[in-house]
């Protein structure tokens, strides 16, 4: 069945350091996938997404891009700040699982100043 | 607007109680969703509703119990419920389940805590 693979946390970084969270995922399908933020108590919201090979999501200085050949989905961003500590969760939504989302475990980061 | 509302944000109950949690979102969306995340875990789907019918059940205990009034609201109804079963309960909403392109919207969650 489908899946997702997330590197493990929790990522500990300084202010304005580079930033990759790995995720790789398998599926039957043509699957779209995400990235969801979890802050400190609260609900998940939706930080990017792709929906076909090559694409390239991007949101509030954070990409990441649609590798089919790798099966991937790297998030990135250039320079972190202290506010972007949070949970990530990677997803994919695949029709062949009615299009339920599945997350990856979720990683952590905490960004110090 | 892509807010889904959740009420309460907090609730205490013993495991004699009964109670529910209210989901609200006008967005016109068909597909709502609930979710039960522990600590330090992903979201794990419970139910999901497809206009206004129960879709998936996902072996959740009959101690859940999901109700969908109309397709604005979605209901969680609580009884007898383990200690165990303390988590935050999430609840989201997409345009359908016929597009895996669709975003789901979640809700900033009810965090139940069972006594």
């Amino acid at each position: 069945g489908d899946s997702v693979t997330q590197m493990e946390g929790p990522v500990t970084l300084s202010e304005e350091a580079f930033l990759t969270i790995n995720c790789t995922y398998t599926a039957t399908g043509y699957p779209s996938l995400f990235w969801y933020v979890q802050y400190p108590g609260e609900g998940l919201q939706l930080l990017l997404k792709a929906t076909k090979a090559d694409d390239k999501g991007s949101n509030k200085g954070f990409e990441a891009t649609y590798r089919k050949e790798t099966t991937s989905f790297h998030l990135e961003k250039g320079s972190v700040q202290v506010s972007d500590s949070a949970v990530y969760f990677c997803a994919l939504s695949d029709g062949y699982n009615n299009n339920d989302m599945r997350f990856g475990a979720g990683t952590r980061l905490t960004v110090k100043p | 607007d892509t807010e889904v509302t959740q009420t309460p944000k907090h609730l205490v109950m013993g495991m004699t109680n009964k109670k529910s949690l209210k989901c609200e979102q006008h967005m016109g969306h068909r597909a709502m969703y609930w979710y039960k995340q522990k600590a330090k875990k992903p979201p794990e789907l419970m139910f999901v509703y497809s206009y206004e019918k129960l879709s998936i059940n996902e072996s959740v205990p009959s101690r859940f119990s999901p109700e969908c009034p109309n397709s604005s609201l979605l209901n969680l109804h609580l009884h007898a419920l383990q200690p165990e079963d303390s988590a935050l309960y999430l609840c989201a909403s997409s345009q359908n389940r016929e597009s895996s392109t669709d975003t789901q919207y979640f809700g900033p969650g009810t965090r139940l805590t069972v006594l």
